[in-house]
């Protein structure tokens, strides 16, 4: 069983242009969290989704920035007009449709922006 | 809302020494508790949960953490330190056992060095 895979795990964009971040859950998770970890820094909740659906984006900043999970495929995060305060680490987790004690969130290895 | 502290940004230790690595808590609802590890240009893995039940819990790599409700502490430790542990530790709290609606909340890390 494959774990979370992200990718591309480096990605380098000019100041402007967008960046496209993909997430694909470990088999049998319809959960999926992206997070953003900027240097110094812990990991900051930007959104919850499930397939087809945004449950919680409190975390997303509030333009330029969107997220998808598609019915099929990876979930997306997409950030337009990339400035260079959103170089950071983004990862991606995900955890399995029934919440019960014995679940929990797994990681990828993230994708690391870098604007130029 | 949760928030969580982790007191000392870099704690340095003697290998063999015991590791002690602080975090505190403040959560409306009883807590989730979790600690991560995460080595140099990876994703994070987890070492241990606090769900519910025994409030001393035992994870990986030798590690283990008390719950204290009293002092809304999650304190990790491991009682010898080997130069494997070094990286950075994460504390993090859910209102749910596999991240909630709202995902985790992290604190900033604490960066251990292991001394030779």
């Amino acid at each position: 069983n494959a774990g979370v895979m992200q990718n591309p795990r480096h990605l380098v964009r000019r100041r402007g242009q967008e960046a496209r971040l993909r997430c694909s859950p470990m088999k049998g998770h319809s959960h999926v969290y992206w997070y953003r970890q900027l240097p110094e820094e812990g990991l900051k909740f930007m959104v919850y989704l499930q397939k087809e659906n945004i449950i919680d984006e409190s975390g997303m900043p509030k333009e330029r920035f969107s997220a998808e999970f598609p019915k099929e495929g990876p979930s997306i995060l997409r950030i337009q007009q990339v400035v260079r305060g959103d170089s950071a680490a983004y990862f991606c987790a995900s955890s399995p449709l029934t919440a019960s004690s014995n679940t929990e969130a797994f990681f990828g290895q993230g994708t690391r922006l870098t604007v130029v | 809302a949760q928030s969580v502290t982790q007191l000392g940004s870099h704690v340095s230790v003697s290998e063999g020494a015991l590791v002690l690595l602080r975090c505190n808590y403040s959560s409306s609802v009883p807590p989730y508790l979790f600690w991560y590890v995460q080595y140099p240009n990876q994703g994070l893995q987890l070492l241990l949960k606090y769900t519910t039940g025994a409030t001393l819990v035992k994870g990986i790599n030798g590690f283990e953490a008390e719950f204290k409700k009293s002092e809304t502490s999650f304190h990790l430790t491991k009682p010898s330190a080997h130069m494997s542990d070094a990286a950075e530790y994460f504390c993090a709290v859910s209102v749910g056992p596999g991240g909630g609606a709202d995902g985790l909340t992290f604190g900033k890390g604490t960066h251990l060095i292991i001394q030779p």
